[in-house]
């Protein structure tokens, strides 16, 4: 079965601080992705990757960045945390051969104080 | 973007009985998932759905593809405590998967 690891399942990080949020997958898959899930606003898209080097914003970018130097990591940057960041972070990797499905990682909560 | 309506947001149910959700959206798709996620894990998929009309099951769960393909329904029979959690449904969207909301559902023993 496919793994994706999230390095952290739990954070605590001080307003201002630079964050890294981790992922890794144990296939070749070309195609990753960063969602937070917020109560009450399901699953939102923050950035994705279709290929090392290769990134495209999805619906809130706003305050992150991301990293995709090798196929099997993608890493979520906050430049600058805030305390409206503090969320459940997941990271998901796109199952081969059906175009569609995807591999959840188990989530990094982070908090900011 | 796309958006999917997914309801009921919540539900509390006693063990055994029958549950109904569902999903509908303003534009046709070709596809419907539905996912589950277990209280601290990341959602994995349950059932897909690739035809209007189209009923799958997967053990106690049953989804359908609506026949107009804007929506679908997803059914759990004689719910036990296992079966809380997140249920979302999604679509290919024009970039990766669009997500409703979620059904937040507990189970009382």
């Amino acid at each position: 079965d496919v793994k994706v690891t999230q390095s952290s399942r739990y954070l605590v990080k001080r307003t201002g601080e630079k964050v890294f949020l981790e992922c890794v997958q144990d296939m070749d898959h070309e195609n990753m992705f960063w969602y937070r899930q917020d109560p009450g606003l399901g699953l939102r898209l923050i950035y994705f990757s279709y290929d090392v080097k290769m990134k495209e914003k999805g619906d809130i970018p706003e305050g992150y960045s991301v990293s995709r130097e090798k196929k099997e990591r993608f890493s979520l940057i906050l430049e600058s945390a805030s305390t409206n960041q503090t969320s459940m972070y997941l990271c998901a990797s796109r199952i081969p051969g059906t175009g569609i499905g995807y591999t959840f990682g188990s989530g990094t909560r982070l908090t900011v104080v | 973007g796309q958006q999917l309506n997914q309801s009921p947001q919540s539900m509390f149910i006693q063990e055994g009985e029958d549950v109904s959700m569902n999903c509908t959206s303003s534009s046709i798709f070709n596809t419907w998932l539905w996912y589950k996620q277990d209280p601290g894990e990341g959602p994995v998929l349950l059932i897909a759905l690739y035809k209007a009309g189209e009923l799958t099951s997967n053990g106690r769960l049953t989804a359908q593809f609506g026949i107009t393909r804007k929506d679908s329904f997803l059914n759990i029979s004689a719910s036990i405590p296992s079966d809380v959690g997140i249920y979302f449904c999604a679509v290919p969207g024009n970039t990766p998967l669009v997500f409703g909301k979620g059904t937040r559902l507990s189970v009382i023993a």
